[in-house]
């Protein structure tokens, strides 16, 4: 089955400063989706990207998705520490495979 | 949107004991899936539970390890059986949201000791 590497395993950040996260895959995707697991939690759905090249923005989140459809990014601009947690990309909603999330830290 | 009920949260077990869990949906849905999170993790699939029949299992999980029952369009069950510590794991049920985007439980926190 597809496979989605995921880049960085962890990441500690000064509040204010901004985040980046990334999922390759060595095949072409149909979709991405992206999730946020906050510690003790379950995860929760951020989007779905489709379409090559695709941008979407959820307030300071950018979410992109590469133009050969093999790649995307999650982007987080001024970090909050409301936005600490695991971010996972995933492929196929409902019999997904994920890739191995990012935890980032951000210190205030 | 979907409204997963996962049961129970948490639960300490004895090895070689075995744990059902249970997972309520708000709607009907076609298919519920299981997955596993290890402490420190990412999320493996387990199973696909299917009304009607059986549930279909990725490579690496067996039926009786892993037994899921779906009666119904809203409600499965997975169980771990004949337990033992490296069972200890989270296990979250999830629904497809029409192939937009997955909802999924809280989570059932397994430690075996």
């Amino acid at each position: 089955g597809q496979q989605v590497m995921q880049i960085p395993q962890y990441q500690h950040v000064q509040e204010g400063e901004d985040f980046t996260t990334y999922c390759n895959s060595s095949t072409t995707l149909s979709n991405i989706q992206w999730y946020k697991q906050r510690p003790g939690g379950h995860p929760v759905f951020l989007i779905q990207l489709v379409k090559s090249g695709e941008v979407k923005k959820q307030k300071r989140l950018t979410f992109q998705f590469g133009e050969a459809k093999k790649n995307s990014s999650l982007h987080i601009t001024a970090t909050q520490t409301t936005d600490v947690g695991t971010y996972f990309c995933a492929t196929n909603a409902g019999k997904s495979t994920f890739g191995d999330g990012t935890t980032l830290t951000v210190k205030p | 949107s979907a409204v997963i009920s996962q049961k129970p949260s948490r639960d300490i077990c004895q090895r070689g004991t075995s744990l059902t869990i249970q997972c309520q949906v708000d709607s009907q849905v076609t298919m519920m899936f299981w997955y596993r999170q290890q402490p420190g993790q990412s999320l493996t699939l387990i199973a696909t539970a299917n009304q009607g029949s059986e549930a279909t299992y990725e490579s690496g999980f067996v039926i009786d390890k892993f037994p899921i029952s779906r009666p119904n369009l809203t409600f499965s069950t997975l169980t771990v059986s004949n337990m033992s510590p490296e069972d200890s794991s989270i296990y979250l049920c999830s629904v497809d949201g029409v192939g937009t985007e997955a909802f999924f439980g809280q989570g059932t926190r397994l430690t075996v000791v």
